[in-house]
């Protein structure tokens, strides 16, 4: 089946400081979403990507669906204590009745 | 209002008994997808509903897991004669078809 390349797999890091993590995939997707997970929670959209190329922000947050269309990448501006989480990207196939190929996941650790 | 609820919110089961998994979907969604969480890895789509049909049950790893969604609405997960490696969060989402996916906090199931 479809599987996501997410990378890396965790990531500790001091606050203020930048961070970026990219999934990359063997399939053509139509949509890539970038989720975040907290523990014991279920996973909440941070942003979603319709179109090759496109960047969009949300408030700290820049993702990008890359122009293959095979890849996409998160960037967290000057990270705070509350972006602790895991990160998850996920992908959607046309006509895949819209469910979600995730990657494994990125854990992000803030130093105060 | 009222999000994606689930339960029990944990279960501890024998190996080879049943267990069924609840899922509540946000009221007007007609669209309910289950996914599973192994430990420290992404969601692996399970099934999909629209309405009360599973067009897509792709994801079902044996034959001893099954799920029934009655009334468009609540949805049932069911795994027969259980195993250790039946043990993961169990993720039930909802949507309008076509739109964002909101996640409940899961079943976290423990197979002894």
């Amino acid at each position: 089946g479809q599987q996501l390349n997410q990378s890396p797999q965790s990531m500790f890091i001091q606050e203020g400081e930048d961070v970026s993590m990219n999934c990359t995939s063997s399939s053509i997707f139509n949509t890539w979403l970038w989720y975040k997970q907290d523990p014991g929670e279920g996973p909440v959209l941070l942003i979603a990507l319709y179109k090759a190329g496109e960047l969009t922000s949300n408030g700290r947050l820049t993702a990008q669906f890359g122009i293959t269309r095979k890849d996409s990448f998160l960037n967290i501006s000057a990270s705070i204590p509350s972006d602790v989480g895991i990160y998850f990207c996920a992908g959607q196939l046309t006509g895949g009745y819209n469910k979600l190929i995730f990657g494994a996941g990125t854990r992000l650790a803030v130093h105060p | 209002g009222a999000g994606v609820s689930q339960s029990p919110s944990n279960k501890v089961t024998e190996k080879g008994k049943d267990v069924e998994l609840r899922c509540d979907p946000i009221s007007g969604h007609t669209a309910l997808y289950w996914y599973r969480q192994s430990l420290g890895q992404g969601l692996e789509f399970l099934i999909y509903f629209q309405g009360n049909s599973a067009p897509d049950k792709s994801g079902l790893p044996s034959d001893r897991f099954s799920a029934e969604r009655t009334g468009g609405s609540v949805s049932t997960l069911t795994i027969q004669r259980t195993q250790q490696e039946d043990s993961a969060v169990y993720l039930c989402a909802s949507s309008i078809v076509g739109s964002e996916q909101y996640f409940g906090p899961g079943t976290r199931l423990t197979v002894t």
